[in-house]
């Protein structure tokens, strides 16, 4: 089955600087990595998805990139904002079939004013 | 909408105990699935439906039953609680069918089985 291994467990980042989280995933057929964020007492929520037809995304303040190759993917957030402070949850599986998604063990970030 | 709801939010169960959490969502959503989160393992399938009258084990199964009686609703049930399944738990929906594959996430029940 799939695996999941993301890094760091903790950020800390001054407001306004930008903040990076990166993920590896081991099944080579996997093609949608959704990254998700859980504020403190809810549940996660999709911030930004990629599928493997596609290298780079951006939405406003947050990017995500794919290196298939190398089967690692990063979510890249720039300006960050104390309300950017929250676990963060990359995953991988295959889209479109009876879907399993594999999260990573999550990164607590901290934007600090 | 509601969106997924769940209840109770928070409950406290004794060893060998049962109990169904309740899972609801508004949207139509065909995929239904249960997860577990524990500390620094991220979030974890246990159960998870296709449609009404189907369902499938995912990762960590053991010790609780499903059904999927209507689209709507997607109970998961410990049949006989242990201290290992303390956790908080997630139910989310999503389409199945499509290219929309956001999953969209319930507030969470935390259990303690002492």
């Amino acid at each position: 089955g799939e695996n999941v291994e993301q890094h760091p467990s903790t950020l800390s980042v001054q407001e306004g600087d930008s903040a990076v989280i990166k993920c590896t995933y081991s099944d080579s057929a996997s093609n949608y990595f959704p990254w998700y964020k859980q504020e403190l007492g809810k549940g996660p929520q999709l911030i930004i998805d990629i599928r493997s037809n596609v290298g780079e995304k951006k939405d406003q303040r947050i990017a995500v990139t794919l290196n298939k190759t190398a089967k690692h993917f990063s979510l890249h957030i720039t300006e960050t904002q104390p309300e950017d402070s929250a676990v963060y949850f990359c995953a991988a599986t295959l889209s479109g079939s009876a879907r399993q998604l594999t999260f990573g063990s999550g990164t607590q970030l901290t934007v600090l004013p | 909408n509601a969106g997924v709801t769940q209840t109770p939010k928070f409950q406290v169960l004794k060893t060998g105990q049962s109990m169904t959490l309740q899972c609801a969502q508004d949207m139509n959503h065909e995929y239904m699935s249960w997860y577990r989160q524990d500390p620094g393992m991220g979030l974890r399938l246990i159960h998870y439906s296709v449609g009404a009258g189907i369902t499938d084990q995912g990762e960590v199964p053991n010790g609780y039953n499903v059904s999927r009686s209507t689209t709507e609703d997607f109970p998961l049930r410990l049949l006989s609680a242990a201290p290992s399944q303390t956790s908080v738990y997630f139910c989310a929906s999503s389409y199945e069918v499509g290219p929309n594959d956001e999953q969209y996430f319930g507030p969470g029940t935390r259990l303690t089985v002492t």
